[in-house]
C-alpha cells in the first residue's frame, strides 16, 4: 500500500526568505509524485510533477522539488518567499495506473510574514 | 477549454433534505473524482469513477451516490442530508496512468443545517 506524510502542518517563514515543505512517501512500485496548491476559497492547481524522468523538477511561480529515492522524500523548495505563495500544499503519489492509485497528503499551511 | 465545472458554487440544505452537486469535464478524461475536503483532513475521496459506466466507493462513501452519466459528467448526490456532511467538494478528472495530474474544480461549499 502507498502512504504520503506531510511532516509539517503549517510553515512560518518571512517573505524573501527561503521555504521547504516536506513530503515522504512510501510505495511499493516506482511512483509518480505530485504537489498541488490550493489557495483560499479556490480549487487545487499543479505546481509539479515527477514522473521518473530527472529527479530534479521544476514547477511554476519558482518552486521546485528534488525526489530522493533513497530518502523516499520529495521535498517542495522555493528560493524567496512571496507574500502570493501563502496557501496550502499537498503531496500526492501515485503507484498504480487505473483511477484509484492516487493517495494525498494531509497538506501543509505555509504562512508568510511580512 | 474550461477544464472541470462544478454547480453549484455554494449551497444550504436543511438536515434531510437531498441534493445532487453537479460536476463537467471537456479534456475527454476516463476518470472522475468527487472528493470532500474538511479543516486538518485533507481531501478524502468519496466515489470515483474510472470509465463512462462505472464507478467505485472511495474512503467516505457514505450516505452519497453517485452517477457517471457519461464520458464528461460525474455527479454526486445526498439523499438525506446531515450536519456532518458540511464540507467543500471537489471534484477532478485525470487522463490515463499514473503519470497523468489530476485537474480540479473550485469546489462547492455545502452548509447543513
Amino acid at each position: 500500500a502507498q502512504s504520503v506524510t506531510q511532516l509539517d502542518s503549517h510553515v512560518s517563514v518571512s517573505e524573501g526568505t527561503p521555504v521547504l515543505l516536506r513530503c515522504n512517501y512510501s510505495s511499493s512500485y516506482s511512483p509518480s509524485l505530485f504537489w498541488y496548491v490550493q489557495h483560499p476559497n479556490k480549487g487545487l492547481q499543479l505546481l509539479l510533477k515527477y514522473t521518473s524522468a530527472a529527479t530534479l523538477v521544476k514547477g511554476i511561480n519558482g518552486f521546485e522539488a528534488e525526489f530522493k529515492k533513497s530518502e523516499t522524500s520529495f521535498h517542495l523548495t522555493k528560493p524567496s518567499a512571496h507574500m502570493s505563495d501563502a496557501a496550502e500544499y499537498f503531496c500526492v503519489v501515485s503507484d498504480r495506473g487505473g483511477a484509484d492509485g492516487l493517495t494525498f497528503g494531509k497538506g501543509t499551511h505555509l504562512i508568510i510574514q511580512p | 477549454n474550461a477544464g472541470v465545472t462544478q454547480t453549484p458554487k455554494f449551497q444550504v440544505l436543511k438536515t434531510g433534505q437531498s441534493m445532487t452537486l453537479q460536476c463537467a469535464q471537456d479534456m475527454n478524461h476516463n476518470s472522475m473524482y468527487w472528493y470532500r475536503q474538511d479543516p486538518g483532513m485533507g481531501l478524502r475521496l468519496i466515489y470515483y469513477s474510472a470509465s463512462e459506466g462505472t464507478t467505485d466507493k472511495g474512503e467516505v462513501p457514505n450516505g452519497y451516490n453517485v452517477s457517471r452519466l457519461n464520458k464528461r459528467e460525474f455527479s454526486l448526490r445526498l439523499e438525506s442530508a446531515a450536519p456532518s456532511q458540511t464540507s467543500v467538494y471537489f471534484c477532478a478528472s485525470k487522463g490515463p496512468g499514473q503519470h497523468y495530474e489530476q485537474y480540479f474544480g473550485p469546489g462547492t461549499r455545502l452548509t447543513v443545517t
